[in-house]
């Protein structure tokens, strides 16, 4: 099946700080999309991003779906983005093999 | 959007109990899945239904059934508890249409002594 690597595995960040995520799979893929699951365990859908860019306020993400990977960034952080935020990627447009990342665990502080 | 609820966020069961989680889904969807997480392995899918009664295995099916009577509604069973399914499970619905993203429900912690 698909390998999805996500880095780094954890990150502190200072509120204001930016960040960077990054999310490598093995192969060709159409549906990626980046969730956060906050500290009480809900997942919430982030993007949807097989290709190109988006951006949601502070959020934006880009995949290059040609060199397999995809990248979350998070600007100007807040406490309230600390979690996990996971990569997963799909091959078979249903998400009925949507394979997970390992997360990147996101410690915010003031 | 579609909006998923799990029916009980905590449960504490004892080894060889039969346990019911629930799923239901506000809206007409043909997929929906449940998954389990636990520390260090991330989320595994245990099984998914792409309509009523129709149901396939994920990658660790073993343990666990499925049923699946109506389209809002996805139960995960577990026929005889064992300490190794205590884990956090996660329903989630898949709409095709538009944003063509997968909706979680809250979870279900579910603790077997």
């Amino acid at each position: 099946g698909i390998q999805v690597e996500q880095s780094p595995p954890d990150l502190i960040l200072q509120e204001g700080a930016n960040s960077t995520l990054r999310c490598n799979f093995s192969d060709s893929v159409n549906n990626l999309q980046w969730f956060h699951q906050n500290p009480w365990g809900q997942l919430i859908n982030l993007f949807y991003i097989p290709s190109g860019t988006k951006q949601n306020g502070r959020l934006s993400a880009t995949t290059v779906a040609t060199e397999r990977y995809s990248l979350l960034y998070i600007s100007s952080s807040q406490t309230t983005d600390s979690g996990v935020y996971f990569c997963a990627v799909d091959y078979t447009g249903t998400a009925s093999k949507l394979t997970f990342g390992t997360g990147t665990r996101l410690q915010v502080t003031l | 959007d579609v909006k998923v609820t799990q029916s009980s966020r905590y449960l504490v069961k004892r080894t060889g109990e039969k346990v019911f989680l629930e799923c239901v889904q506000d809206m007409d969807h043909e997929n929906m899945f449940w998954y389990r997480q636990d520390p260090g392995l991330g989320l595994r899918l245990i099984y998914f239904s792409y309509d009523v009664k129709m149901k396939e295995k994920g990658d660790i099916p073993e343990g666990y059934s499925v049923s699946r009577e109506k389209k809002e509604r996805f139960s995960l069973i577990l026929e005889s508890a064992s300490t190794n399914q205590t884990s956090m499970y996660l329903c989630a619905v898949y709409s095709p249409s538009g944003a063509n993203v997968l909706t979680f429900g809250a979870g279900s912690r579910l603790t077997v002594l």
